[in-house]
């Protein structure tokens, strides 16, 4: 069956250190998308991507990075410049007007 | 600018119907969606309107969409202990499939 799977499901992070998120899709969709969410906030967009070897920023992509070198696949680094990290983060594709396919979510906790 | 707000909490009794408001502000949005996220899950998508209906249903959603003032709703009807979770709201809005999301509204069905 076709979907986008995120992984790992929970991710720990020491102060100062890169992570990275992968998200992977097998649905031959052109745009993929990062969302960070904190409790009681809505969905924050951190990057996008919408072909290949592109991507933009979203609305708070200060200290994340993204590359997007396959089309299945849009991996998010979250740096040690991203003071802070501790939220849920969801991936998402889309071919276009049907609306997004979403990932399960990485829970991402600095200890 | 870009906004969609939401009611952040309702409760309804088991066997109820239940109605779920949105406005947004983008007036030239094509596409309104709605999606249900449970606890520790990514987002599922329940239902989306053309900005050309007023109304769409299936089976127990209810979608209704006032162009003029910039109003959708959802309604469940028969509401279950299943349809508790976060309900959002999405506008598409931009040239690049871009979706923004309101904060989501709790939705706690008792008995």
């Amino acid at each position: 069956d076709g979907g986008i799977t995120q992984s790992p499901k929970y991710l720990f992070r020491k102060e100062g250190q890169n992570v990275t998120l992968s998200c992977e899709q097998n649905l031959n969709h052109d745009a993929m998308y990062w969302y960070r969410q904190d409790p009681g906030q809505g969905l924050r967009l951190i990057y996008y991507s919408q072909i290949v070897n592109d991507f933009q920023k979203g609305d708070i992509a200060e200290g994340y990075s993204v590359s997007r070198e396959k089309k299945e696949s849009f991996p998010l680094t979250v740096t040690s410049a991203q003071k802070n990290p501790t939220a849920f983060y969801l991936c998402a594709s889309t071919l276009g007007t049907s609306g997004y396919t979403f990932g399960s979510g990485t829970r991402l906790t600095v200890v | 600018g870009e906004d969609v707000e939401q009611s952040l909490f309702l409760s309804v009794r088991e066997g109820d119907s239940s109605v779920i408001n949105c406005t947004y502000t983008d007036s030239s949005s094509t596409y309104l969606y709605w999606y249900k996220q449970e606890p520790g899950a990514g987002l599922q998508l329940l239902t989306y309107i053309f900005s050309n209906m007023d109304m769409k249903q299936d089976q127990r959603l209810t979608v209704l969409l006032n162009k003029k003032d910039k109003h959708l709703s959802l309604r469940i009807a028969d509401t279950q202990t299943g349809d508790s979770a976060i309900y959002f709201c999405a506008e598409k809005s931009g040239g690049y499939n871009k979706l923004i999301f309101g904060a989501g509204t709790r939705l706690a069905v008792h008995p």
